[in-house]
Order: C-alpha cells, then structure tokens, then sequence
C-alpha cells in the first residue's frame, strides 16, 4: 500500500520566492496534518485537516505560511515569501480520523533550504 | 498541556549491546496515547508502536520492547541486542483528546542512537 506521499523531497531557494510543498495522503485517511521539524524546536504541528477542512492552524507561525486541502487526495503547504528562517523538514502526515488514538503515518518529508 | 520529555540526547553503544530509550510525559487527561517513532539517517518518520493508557502491558516485538508505567508516567523503549541498523533518533510522543486537535501529537525532542559495529 501506498503511504503518504511528498513532494518535492528536496527544494533549494532564494529567499522571497514561494515555495509550495505537496502531500497525498494515505487512500482513506480523512485526516492530515503538516509538520515542521527544525533542531532548535524540534517537531511541531503547523495545521491539522479533517474531512479537507482545517481544524487547527495555530500552529502556522505567520501569515506568509498557508495551506489547503482542495480534495481527500491532496494539500499544499505554500510559503510566500520563503525567508533563510524557513528551512527545515516540512511532514505531511495522515490518519484514519481525527481521533487522539489513531495513528498518525507520515511521509519522507520535504527538506527546504531557503538561501 | 501535553509535555514528552525524552532526557537522554544522545547514546552510542556498541553492537549487540541492549539500550533503553525513556520517555516520561505530561497529560490531565484520564484517557490518552503514546507512539515511538523512528527516525533512521535517511529521515523518514516511522511509526514503531501506540499504546493506550488503559492498556499498562508489556510488548514485546522482535528486539524491541516497551514498559509502559502510569504510576511513574514512563513509556520506555529497549532495544535488545543492538545492531548498526538501529542507530537512527527515536521520538516518543503523545496523543490526547484534550489537545484541541483530536489527533495532535506532542513530540519529544529525539533521542539519537548510534551503535557502533
């Protein structure tokens, strides 16, 4: 079976252009969530999608990050404009519902370096 | 609030060696979940186990096994005989409903594992 499913995996950029991250989740998990990985805070959840519609962004750090989930199928991460303080892992992960007790599979990740 | 704390940061044994990894979290609520995920130097997130917490017994699979204490609110991990292929960082994690996010996981900070052959 498939799993979650990122891309690109690898993106280099200047600073001030947008960067979009793609993600696909696992076929029937109505639940995705985009996370950060940095070394000085570790992991943190940005936004949590259930049933495509956004549940919990408080985790976005600023207006320049967005995200959507225009079907079951797909979500974007967008960065515009991309700053050198945004690089990191950026996960994409997905559940089978937004329930504490399900496991959360994720994907290999998008490594951003923003120049 | 949830709160994983993982203390070690790094450990190095050598091979065949059994390690354990702690893990002490933080939650209010009476119902909860716990995860360890691997990470392996290729960087992928993998998922290792969950647990609830009405559920203190052992597991044990293959090499791995996991003790889970309410009473110390410890989810620790053992890796019996090491092998080189185990040196990756390891992240335990929590789940609650009373996260905000039905689903959210609270991560700790890793810990990262190198066995030397």
């Amino acid at each position: 079976d498939a799993g979650v499913i990122q891309s690109p995996r690898h993106e280099v950029t200047e600073m001030g252009q947008e960067v979009t991250l793609r993600c696909k989740p696992i076929s029937g998990h109505n639940s995705l969530f985009w996370y950060r990985q940095t070394m000085m805070r570790g992991l943190e959840l940005l936004i949590y999608f259930n049933n495509n519609v956004p549940i919990d962004d408080s985790g976005m750090p600023e207006d320049r990050f967005s995200a959507k989930m225009p079907n079951a199928s797909f979500s974007t991460l967008k960065i515009q404009p991309s700053e050198p303080r945004d690089s990191a892992v950026y996960f994409c992960a997905s559940s089978l519902e937004g329930f504490a007790g399900n496991t959360i599979y994720f994907g290999e990740g998008s490594w951003l370096t923003v120049v | 609030a949830q709160k994983v704390t993982q203390a070690q940061t790094e450990i190095s044994v050598v091979e065949k060696e059994d390690v354990t990894l702690d893990c002490v979290y933080e939650t209010r609520d009476t119902t909860y979940y716990l995860f360890w995920y691997k990470q392996p130097p290729s960087g992928e997130l993998v998922f290792l186990i969950r647990r609830n917490s009405f559920d203190e017994q052992n597991e044990i699979s293959g090499r791995y096994s996991w003790n889970f204490q309410k009473s110390t609110s410890s989810f620790n991990f053992t890796i019996t005989a090491s092998q080189v292929v185990d040196s990756a960082v390891y992240f335990c994690a929590l789940s609650a409903p009373g996260s905000g996010a039905n689903s959210k996981l609270t991560f700790g900070k890793g810990i990262t594992l190198s066995v030397r052959p």
